[in-house]
């Protein structure tokens, strides 16, 4: 079965520029889930779709994120502009509808806001 | 305000000794806990979950322990082994109120030694 896939794996930018993010989640999985884990923190939900449909944006920053999942499939996270406070790995996952069952994660974006 | 805590960012054991990770949480409405494992650029790994209404779960050298009174979690490792080394996260979820939403802790870096 094949992982939770992410590109790029790093990023560098300057502050003000845009960037996007892409998540392929493993086959069959509705539910999809981007994180923010800033050096030395946990990972911090910013947004949770179920198919298509967004359950949970309540954390994303609004004024400078967006994200879609177009499709109930792929999905893009996108930063517009960004911020040096942005800086961090960007975790995309996903999760079966069994009940109990975890969240698999890809391998992350790392982001570099100079 | 942070719902799950890890109190020891850092904790090295040596090869074949027990290793203990704390976790404790503030919401009495988590009722799933999960411990995640992770490797530098990768994402994390599920290792292992428990339910409120068990106290103890086991896989192999990995044991849960939930002290619901105490609003404390540890996870055990015997005997520890070199490959273990790696960032241990804790994480809850409420899933009678907000379903497969997981907060997560800070992470506990596991180092051991041989």
């Amino acid at each position: 079965e094949a992982g939770v896939a992410q590109s790029p794996r790093y990023k560098i930018i300057e502050k003000r520029q845009s960037v996007a993010f892409w998540c392929n989640p493993i086959s069959g999985h509705a539910t999809l889930y981007w994180y923010q884990q800033i050096l030395g923190q946990g990972p911090k939900l910013l947004i949770q779709f179920q198919n298509n449909g967004v359950v949970d944006d309540s954390q994303l920053p609004k004024d400078r994120f967006s994200a879609e999942r177009l499709k109930g499939v792929d999905s893009t996270l996108k930063i517009q502009p960004a911020k040096l406070e942005d800086s961090a790995v960007y975790l995309c996952a996903s999760r079966g509808t069994a009940a109990f069952s975890e969240q698999f994660f890809g391998p992350g974006t790392r982001l570099t806001v100079l | 305000d942070q719902q799950v805590k890890q109190n020891s960012p850092s904790l090295s054991v040596q090869e074949g000794r027990i290793s203990i990770l704390n976790c404790d949480y503030t919401n009495s409405m988590f009722d799933y806990f999960l411990w995640y494992k992770k490797y530098p650029a990768e994402g994390p790994t599920f290792l292992i979950s428990i339910s409120s209404i068990k106290d103890k779960n086991e896989d192999g050298r990995f044991t849960v322990f939930l002290n619901k009174s105490a609003k404390h979690l540890s996870l055990h490792i015997v005997p520890s082994q070199p490959g273990d080394s790696a960032v241990y996260f804790c994480a809850a979820s409420a899933l009678q109120t907000s379903y497969d939403k997981v907060i997560f802790g800070p992470g506990t870096s596991l180092s051991v030694i041989p």
